[in-house]
């Protein structure tokens, strides 16, 4: 069975860092894009940015470029998404999801999601 | 960027209807490389559709998509409660990839 699993809930204030994971499993890890998307409080999905852990080549929705860094240890099936300093902006639910290969290489849709991890930022 | 504007944003129907909702966008979707997804109150959105018109595994065949170029459609042919929820299109045509602000389907 499939599953992407999350870290918890984090409460942090801002400027703090932080660094998410989400941990493969039932599938061959380094064969599939894992993505990671926000939804703010009430809002809609926002796609953030991918990784390809069998070669770790990473790609950034332009909005999110610089802001956070995405990561993956094949070794341990794990993806992370991480800040170095966080703002009361960076308040929303992050999920990974898997997403197979298309045209050869590529990225695409998601057919499994993580349960989310809920990242409160306040002071 | 793509951009997908979804229609209407809400719907609200009976159990046993049928929920039509639109997926336009900004410029032609690549190989029709579109899907959709539900998404219930607390949880993760699931897939239902890609490819505009494959369903996922497990997606009851009440769920149909179709559609090419700039204007997609998710059908559900006749609504079942538990599928009352926010549907949301995604583009995966060109990158960045893209999600529609959602439709939410609601009881009558």
């Amino acid at each position: 069975e499939v599953q992407l699993v999350q870290s918890g809930a984090e409460v942090k204030k801002p400027g703090e860092s932080l660094k998410i994971s989400c941990k493969g499993s039932g599938y061959s890890f380094t064969g599939y894009w894992i993505g990671w998307v926000r939804q703010m409080p009430g809002k809609g999905l926002e796609w953030m940015g991918i990784i390809y852990p069998g070669d770790s080549d990473t790609r950034y929705s332009p909005p999110f470029q610089g802001q956070v860094t995405i990561s993956a240890d094949k070794s341990i099936s794990t993806a992370y998404l991480q800040w170095s300093s966080l703002k009361a902006s960076d308040t929303a639910m992050y999920y990974c999801a898997r997403s197979p290969l298309i045209r050869g290489y590529s990225y695409g849709h998601f057919d499994y999601w993580g349960q989310g991890t809920l990242v409160t930022v306040s002071s | 960027d793509i951009v997908l504007t979804q229609s209407p944003g809400t719907l609200s129907l009976s159990p046993g209807e049928r929920a039509t909702l639109s997926c336009r966008a900004s410029q032609s979707v690549s190989s029709n490389y579109l899907a959709w997804y539900q998404q219930k109150p607390g949880q993760a959105p699931r897939l239902l559709i890609y490819g505009a018109s494959s369903r996922a595994t497990g997606i009851p065949d009440r769920f149909g998509g179709s559609g090419s170029g700039t204007d997609f459609t998710l059908t559900i042919s006749r609504l079942e409660p538990e599928d009352f929820a926010v549907y949301y299109c995604q583009q995966y045509g060109s990158s960045p990839l893209t999600f529609g602000g959602g439709t939410r389907v609601e009881i009558k």
